[in-house]
């Protein structure tokens, strides 16, 4: 059955100081993983993609991991700001015409 | 990029009216869209697929005649739910891109049904 299982389920931390969100995965065949970022009342918003030949993709403050061989990847968020205070989901694809396997997601909380 | 506008943000109405949500692509045109539904702290969870010019098709659980869907051009989907009841509330959102993988999000419709 494909799943994605990400932890932890939330997490406090303090601005300036760093996180990171892991998220596994069984979807087969894997063909791309994204990490959204979800605003209370908001659709999600893309932070980065990452196909099976990818290990590490940055933007900005936001940086991916993805270990195909593990099924395992993370989201690293440095210098954290009050503004990451979010929903962080995991979602994976199969193959082209599958439908997206969404991760629960975890809820960070960045406080001053 | 791709942008997918959905109107309204936020909708109260009264149970038993209908309520109708827009979902546009901007950009480029989606030949399929897609619903999701998403309450308090859970993740999204797929209501149905848009196709256009074609009948929707819906996952399991999900009520056709609750939550009517018409694709009726490649930049409009709609969702409508019909005779809504208190326990419709919740937040409703819709996706598309170019290569109808549904990776890019509207912004999302707050529904309360009063």
């Amino acid at each position: 059955k494909n799943q994605v299982e990400q932890s932890p389920q939330s997490l406090i931390i303090l601005e300036g100081k760093n996180c990171t969100l892991q998220c596994n995965y069984t979807v087969s065949p894997f063909s791309n993983l994204r990490w959204y970022k979800q605003d209370t009342g908001r659709g999600p918003v893309s932070l980065t993609i990452m196909t099976f030949s990818e290990n590490t993709k940055s933007n900005g403050r936001y940086t991916a991991t993805l270990d195909a061989d593990t099924k395992q990847s993370s989201l690293h968020i440095t210098a954290s700001q009050l503004s990451d205070s979010a929903s962080y989901i995991c979602v994976v694809s199969a193959k082209r015409g599958n439908k997206l396997v969404f991760g629960a997601g975890t809820i960070l909380r960045v406080k001053s | 990029g791709a942008v997918v506008s959905q109107h309204p943000s936020r909708v109260i109405c009264k149970s038993g009216t209908s309520v109708k949500i827009e979902c546009r692509s901007l950009d480029f045109q989606a030949t399929t869209m897609f619903w999701y539904r998403q309450f308090p702290k859970q993740s999204l969870m797929l209501m149905a697929t848009s196709n256009e010019g074609s009948k929707a098709t819906y996952e399991q659980g999900v009520e056709k005649d609750k939550f009517l869907i018409n694709h009726a051009s490649l930049t409009l989907s709609t969702l409508t739910v019909t005779s809504a009841h208190p326990e419709d509330s919740s937040f409703y959102i819709c996706s598309a891109d170019r290569d109808s993988d549904g990776y890019t999000f509207g912004s999302g419709t707050r529904l309360t049904v009063v």
